[in-house]
C-alpha cells in the first residue's frame, strides 16, 4: 500500500499571500488530520476530517481552513500568510471510525517558508 | 486539558550505550492511549509503540522496551544497545477517548544523537 503522501514538499511564499497544501491518505483511510510543527510550540493539532466534514478542530485563527473530498484527499488552505506560519504542515491518515483507536500514520509532510 | 512533558531536550550518548526517553502525561480521561513516534531528519513521523490506559503491563519489541506507570503519569522509552541509526527526534503522544481518539497531543521531543 503507498503510504500519505503531501505536496507540494516544500513551498515559498510570501507575507499577505495564501497557501494550499495537498493530503492523499492511505487508500481505505477516510480520516485525514493536520499537524504544524515549528520550533517553538512543537507539533500542534490543527483540525480533522473524516468523511468530507470537519470532526475536530485546533485552537488556530479562521485563517487556517481545511476541506476533504469525496475520495479523502484533503486540503488545508492558510491565508494572509504572516512570518509565524513558517513550519512542517504534517498529514495523517487513519481508517477507524469515531470512538475507536486510529493508529495514525504520517505523510513527509510540506515545508512551508514565508518571506 | 491533556498535556505531554518531555522533560529532556537532547541527548547525546555513544553507540551501543542503552537511552531512556522520558514522558509524563497529564489527562482527566480514564481511557486513553500513548504513543511513542520517531522522526529522522527527512521529517516524516515513524509510529514505534503504543498503549492504553488499561494495560500496564510492559513489554520488549525487539531494542524497543517501555515503561507505563500511570501511579505517577509516566510512559517511558528505552532503546537498547542504541545504532547511529536511531539518532531522530523521539516524541511521546495522548489520544483520549475524549475526542475520539481522534487527536494526538505530542510533547516537545527529545532529541538523540548517537556517536559512533
Amino acid at each position: 500500500k503507498a503510504g500519505v503522501t503531501q505536496t507540494p514538499r516544500y513551498l515559498i511564499k510570501t507575507r499577505g499571500q495564501q497557501v494550499t497544501l495537498s493530503c492523499s491518505p492511505i487508500s481505505g483511510h477516510r480520516s485525514v488530520s493536520w499537524y504544524q510543527q515549528t520550533p517553538g510550540q512543537g507539533l500542534q493539532f490543527l483540525f480533522e476530517y473524516f468523511s468530507e466534514t470537519q470532526r475536530n478542530k485546533g485552537n488556530f485563527p479562521g485563517r487556517f481552513s481545511g476541506r476533504q473530498f469525496s475520495n479523502s484527499r484533503s486540503e488545508m488552505n492558510v491565508s494572509t500568510l504572516e512570518l509565524g506560519d513558517s513550519a512542517l504542515y504534517l498529514c495523517a491518515s487513519s481508517s477507524s471510525g469515531q470512538g475507536r483507536l486510529r493508529e495514525q500514520f504520517f505523510g513527509p509532510g510540506t515545508r512551508l517558508t514565508v518571506l | 486539558a491533556q498535556k505531554v512533558t518531555q522533560a529532556q531536550t537532547e541527548i547525546s550518548v555513544v553507540e551501543k550505550e542503552d537511552v531512556t526517553l522520558d514522558c509524563v502525561y497529564e489527562t482527566r480521561d480514564t481511557t486513553y492511549y500513548l504513543f511513542w513516534y520517531k522522526q529522522p531528519p527527512s521529517g516524516e513521523l515513524v509510529f514505534l509503540i503504543r498503549r492504553n490506559s488499561f494495560d500496564e503491563q510492559n513489554e520488549i519489541s525487539g531494542r524497543y522496551s517501555w515503561n507505563f506507570q500511570k501511579s505517577t503519569s509516566s510512559f517511558n522509552f528505552t532503546i537498547t544497545a542504541s545504532q547511529v541509526v536511531d539518532s531522530a527526534v523521539y516524541f511521546c503522544a495522548l489520544s483520549e477517548a475524549y475526542s475520539g481518539y481522534s487527536t494526538l497531543t505530542f510533547g516537545k521531543g527529545t532529541m538523540l544523537l548517537v556517536s559512533p
